[in-house]
């Protein structure tokens, strides 16, 4: 059982370029999300998603677009990465049936 | 602007010792305040979970002590082992896993 799959790993981007994390869980969690984290800020939720076709902002959502076509995906794009946009990434997926979030390993990005 | 405040930082304890994490919070919608534990690379993992109908929530060595009417709550680890150093979050949401809000996280070393 996969869970919650993230890719790439890590990556590196010229600042202005654009690029799309991708998110796929395969437990048919109807909620989605992406966080970010820094050091010394913690976690902060950039957008979720409840279902397919809805999606919504977080506390931090300038700078990226989502979209959710499907249950299983939730890809979030970065259309133009600045040097700010330098963080991990976390997918989070959920369901009322266990009231958590489950976690993908995370994408370190870099922009210079 | 933190909706949920976190103390200490980081923390530094001898095995066997108590671990004692701190948290405050001020919306007082917030009905579900889970801790997350995240070791190096990974993702964060649900360590516990409170409601706020309950003061005080036990698994194993992990509790949860909850101050409804001072708006806090903490994480004790007791007879901490080596095998706990990891960050640990503490966290509130409306509902349950929804739009959940991270404090800045705790950075647990136990040293032998």
């Amino acid at each position: 059982n996969a869970g919650v799959t993230q890719t790439p790993k890590f990556q590196v981007l010229k600042t202005g370029q654009s690029m799309t994390l991708q998110c796929a869980q395969d437990m048919n969690h109807e909620y989605m999300s992406w966080y970010r984290q820094d050091p010394g800020m913690g976690l902060r939720l950039i957008h979720y998603s409840v279902g397919a076709g809805i999606t919504d902002q977080g506390e931090v959502p300038n700078g990226y677009n989502v979209s959710r076509s499907t249950t299983e995906d939730f890809p979030l794009r970065l259309l133009s990465a600045a040097p700010s946009q330098t963080s991990v990434y976390f997918c989070a997926s959920g369901t009322g049936a266990s009231e958590k979030l489950f976690f993908g390993s995370g994408t370190q990005l870099s922009v210079l | 602007q933190q909706q949920v405040k976190q103390s200490p930082q980081s923390l530094i304890v001898q095995k066997g010792g108590i671990s004692i994490i701190n948290c405050a919070y001020e919306n007082t919608a917030f009905d579900y305040f889970p801790w997350y534990q995240q070791f190096p690379g990974k993702g964060p993992a649900l360590l516990i979970a409170i409601r706020p109908d309950v003061s005080e929530k036990k698994e194993g060595r992990f509790t949860i002590s909850f101050n409804k009417s001072a708006k806090q709550f903490s994480l004790h680890i007791m007879d901490s082992q080596p095998g706990d150093s990891a960050t640990y979050f503490c966290a509130a949401s409306v509902g349950g896993y929804q739009k959940v809000t991270f404090g800045i996280g705790t950075k647990l070393q136990v040293i032998p």
